[in-house]
């Protein structure tokens, strides 16, 4: 079976300062992870993709994310947050029988404080 | 890059009637398209894998009678609640995979549907 749990409800850093949503997951299979943004009454926006090639994913916006296989973690990180970045993010682990099934973490408030 | 729309935005609807929500992959064909449902400041719920030309596969405990999922071509899909009631009121969002690249399991979602049941 798959699943994510995304460690923090609600993160709230200062502009200019790191960013880190932590995200673990499960998975019976190798897994594809993503990580998507959603701004308020906006749709779902990826920000990357891990499906197996380089364990150090880089997105848009500046963020990356790590594949840490023996921690089960995907953790994002950006290293200067931006008043933009506020928003509601979302950890996704793909699986299923086809692989088509994409499992939402319960996502991640990130307030930005100027 | 992939773009997925959803017609109407925001539709209000009156308890017991039903509404129609549509989703269209618009430079891309997608065999396959998913209905989530999110409730306020919540996670998205998988409710039913919608395949072209065949019956939508739906999660457990989501009633395959109220919500109608009808995927007619490659690149529409449509949701239907069907007699409405407030607490059908949610935000439905709709996500295409794109068949034509590759082994990609990424899927490309559209804005939502805030659907207002009075």
């Amino acid at each position: 079976a798959q699943s994510v749990t995304q460690l923090d409800s609600h993160v709230s850093v200062s502009e200019g300062t790191p960013v880190l949503l932590r995200c673990n997951y499960s998975s019976s299979y190798s897994p594809s992870l993503f990580w998507y943004v959603q701004h308020p009454n906006k749709g779902l926006q990826l920000l990357l993709k891990y499906t197996s090639a380089a364990t150090l994913v880089k997105g848009i916006n500046g963020f990356e994310a790590e594949f840490k296989k023996s921690e089960t973690s995907f953790h994002l990180t950006k290293p200067s947050a931006h008043m933009s970045d506020a928003a509601e993010y979302f950890c996704v682990v793909s699986g299923g029988a086809t692989g088509n099934q994409f499992y939402f973490g319960t996502g991640t408030s990130l307030t930005v404080i100027p | 890059g992939a773009v997925v729309s959803q017609h109407p935005s925001w539709v209000i609807c009156k308890s017991g009637t039903s509404v129609k929500i549509e989703c269209r992959s618009l430079d891309f064909q997608a065999t396959t398209m998913f209905w989530y449902r999110q409730f306020p400041k919540q996670s998205l719920m998988l409710m039913a894998t919608s395949n072209e030309g065949s019956k939508a596969t739906y999660e457990q405990g989501v009633e395959k009678d109220k919500f109608l999922i009808n995927h007619a071509s490659l690149t529409l899909s449509t949701l239907t609640v069907t007699s409405a009631h407030p607490e059908d009121s949610s935000f439905y969002i709709c996500s295409a995979r794109d068949h034509g690249v590759g082994v990609d399991y990424e899927q490309y979602f559209g804005p939502g549907t805030r659907l207002t049941v009075t």
